[in-house]
């Protein structure tokens, strides 16, 4: 079984705040490492998928960082919102599994206070 | 129109039932996955079908029985159900493959109450 780590396991700012989160994975047989977003009392929805050393991926006020040599991926908000209160989870996918499973971390769990 | 579905959203029932849970996608995926949300959050995999074939039967009980009867549903069915069993559980569907990179897609959850 992988170790898939997240820090902090949760977090509350204030919004307007920018805020970011770590992802610790192992650094050999890396593939991919996946983030999604999950809100309460909904299913989980990908924000990205990062297969480079050195990605960078953006969308709106969420942005990822990935450096697979030391095995961490960083998730950063910019100006947090209460909308953007959910649970994170980073997944990683091991280039050796043929069964294409992904390892879950436990998820950080943002809450942003007007 | 519905990615991943599930049915029901919500089963409530006594403890030595037996019920099904369903899962459809139509994303025209051709692997899918049960999970299972712990009581502090953490998604567990359960199992995992491709192309009807069973790939992934993680340490469950042998009371839950997953069945693909196509490449477009997964259901699961439990038997014997315990307290313990209560949980939501996540359908999930993804299409393997190196362009994808395994990217999954969540049905809504079914929140099972064992009382």
């Amino acid at each position: 079984i992988l170790n898939v780590e997240q820090s902090p396991q949760s977090l509350h700012v204030q919004e307007g705040d920018s805020t970011n989160f770590t992802c610790s994975f192992p650094s050999s047989n890396f593939y991919a490492l996946h983030w999604y977003r999950w809100e309460t009392a909904k299913s989980p929805e990908a924000l990205f998928v990062m297969t480079l050393n050195g990605d960078e991926k953006k969308k709106g006020r969420i942005s990822a960082t990935l450096n697979t040599k030391e095995g961490y991926s960083y998730l950063y908000i910019k100006g947090s919102q209460p909308e953007d209160s959910a649970t994170y989870l980073c997944a990683f996918l091991d280039r050796g599994s043929t069964l294409g499973r992904l390892y879950f971390g436990r998820g950080t769990q943002l809450t942003v206070w007007p | 129109d519905t990615a991943v579905s599930q049915t029901p959203k919500y089963l409530v029932t006594q403890m030595g039932n037996d019920k099904s849970i369903k899962c459809e996608q139509n994303l025209g995926h051709d692997t899918m996955y049960w999970y299972k949300q712990d009581s502090k959050k953490f998604l567990k995999i359960m199992f995992s079908y491709n192309n009807k074939e069973l790939i992934i039967n993680e340490t469950v009980p042998n009371r839950f029985s997953p069945k693909s009867p196509d490449k477009a549903h997964l259901n699961l069915h439990i038997n014997s159900l315990e307290l313990g069993d209560s949980a939501v559980y996540f359908c999930a569907s993804s299409r393997r493959g190196s362009s994808s990179y395994n990217e999954q897609f969540f049905g809504p959850g079914t929140r099972l109450t064992v009382l």
